[in-house]
């Protein structure tokens, strides 16, 4: 079972570049999540997604886009990197509001 | 929107006591809290959860205790050992919200 399959898993960008963070889930869940989480902080949910082809954002969206074209995947762009989104950022899916999220092994994203 | 608080930031005990966190959240519409467990390098996992129409659920040697009424909600960790080191987190949802909201985690040592 892949589950939450998130890449890169490290990644180095200079101010100014972009990048598209890649996640896909196998387990048809409707339920998508991105969260970032700083160092001794908790989780922050930047966007998420009900279903194919709707989005919402969450608490901190601002520097960051997502589409949501297929159930599977849900990839998060950063179009001018800046070094306030150095993080680690995390891709969830889960069946319903109620049911457990499924993380994926994160990606390390540092901003130069 | 809501605010989960969650105390303390680290937790050592030795191996075999108990260990309990706490968290407390500010939206009284939320109604589905679950604990995630977060080992070094890896996604959170969900280790328990509990809606809001029961107070206590238990599952070997984890329990978790909700108090609508005071908005506070609490993870027992009974006859601790060494691979319950890990970041907990709590978290918090209402319906309506559509997400989770975490705390901003646990660092739990157990010593040997």
């Amino acid at each position: 079972n892949a589950g939450v399959t998130q890449t890169p898993k490290f990644r180095i960008l200079k101010i100014g570049q972009s990048m598209t963070l890649q996640c896909a889930q196998d387990m048809n869940h409707n339920y998508m999540y991105w969260y970032r989480q700083d160092p001794g902080m908790g989780l922050k949910l930047i966007y998420y997604s009900v279903g194919a082809g709707i989005t919402d954002k969450g608490e901190v969206p601002n520097g960051y886009n997502v589409s949501r074209s297929t159930t599977e995947d849900f990839p998060l762009r950063l179009e001018l990197a800046a070094p306030s989104q150095t993080s680690v950022y995390f891709c969830a899916s889960s069946s319903g509001l109620f049911a457990e999220a499924f993380f994926g092994q994160g990606t390390r994203l540092t901003v130069v | 929107g809501e605010n989960v608080e969650q105390h303390p930031s680290t937790l050592s005990v030795q191996e075999g006591d108990s260990a309990v966190i706490k968290c407390t959240y500010s939206d009284s519409a939320s109604n589905y809290f679950p604990w995630y467990k977060q080992e070094l390098g890896k996604g959170p996992q969900l280790i328990i959860d509990i809606r809001s129409n029961v107070g206590e659920k238990k599952d070997q040697r984890i329990a978790v205790t909700l108090n609508k009424t005071a908005k506070h909600f609490s993870l027992h960790i009974t006859e601790t050992q060494p691979e319950d080191s890990a970041v907990y987190f709590c978290a918090a949802s209402s319906g309506s919200a559509r997400q989770l909201t975490f705390g901003s985690g646990t660092q739990l040592t157990v010593l040997p």
